[in-house]
């Protein structure tokens, strides 16, 4: 598959440890966030959504943290699996306008 | 069907040849997009697509790039006289509206020689 990881920001764990990805945003008036997993030869895959009234959202395994005052998103993953090994992006998207920005993402790799 | 489908997966092009993308968005997606990534990048916003309309093509790097969607399903992104930095992986995602529910497909991977 394609090395991307020569350019990314990369973060490693080792399995069963809990995950940590960042990302600083660009638009302080988006209100709509989203993490996406990428595989190497996939598109991107929806993990989860936030809306800016809103600090914090969990899903499976997944939480997501919003801090608006100073344009921060951050992804939590628990109990890391070997499958979770992929390139996160965060994006955003401003009011009603429909395209995404995605910000710069980050390898994780997971070690079992 | 299931998901968005892209075609072909991959794609080598001569410099200075046609090629065109087809992508299959979700059955009864209204919105289709086009997103263009290079190499150990995010994906960048192409062009946007209501039912057969194109609202945005703001982000087609030049005028060799042309997309359509004549029926509101099936979408077909054109580029003409191909050159070597418009190698990357092309990706389309649909959703039943704007703002929400965005699935991409598996993109296709273009490399021109």
């Amino acid at each position: 598959g394609e090395n991307v990881g020569l350019h990314l920001p990369t973060l490693s764990v080792q399995e069963g440890d809990n995950s940590i990805i960042n990302c600083a945003y660009s638009n302080s008036a988006s209100d709509y966030f989203i993490w996406y997993k990428q595989e190497s030869g996939k598109g991107p895959q929806f993990i989860i959504d936030i809306r800016s009234n809103m600090d914090k959202r969990q899903g499976q395994r997944v939480t997501v943290l919003l801090n608006k005052t100073v344009k921060h998103l951050s992804l939590q993953i628990a109990a890391t699996q070997p499958g979770d090994s992929a390139v996160y992006f965060c994006a955003e998207i401003l009011g009603s306008n429909y395209k995404l920005t995605f910000g710069k993402g980050t390898l994780l790799t997971v070690n079992p | 069907g299931a998901g968005v489908s892209q075609s072909p997966r991959y794609k080598v092009a001569k410099r200075g040849q046609d090629v065109a993308l087809r992508c299959d968005p979700i059955s009864g997606h209204v919105s289709l997009f086009w997103y263009q990534q290079a190499l150990g990048q995010g994906p960048e916003f192409l062009t946007y697509f209501q039912n057969e309309a194109q609202l945005d093509k703001s982000g087609l790097p030049s005028d060799r790039f042309f997309a359509e969607r004549p029926e509101g399903s099936v979408s077909t992104l054109k580029i003409q006289r191909t050159q070597q930095e418009d190698s990357a992986v092309y990706l389309c995602a649909s959703s039943p509206g704007q703002n929400y529910g965005y699935t991409f497909g598996s993109g296709t991977r273009l490399t021109v020689v």
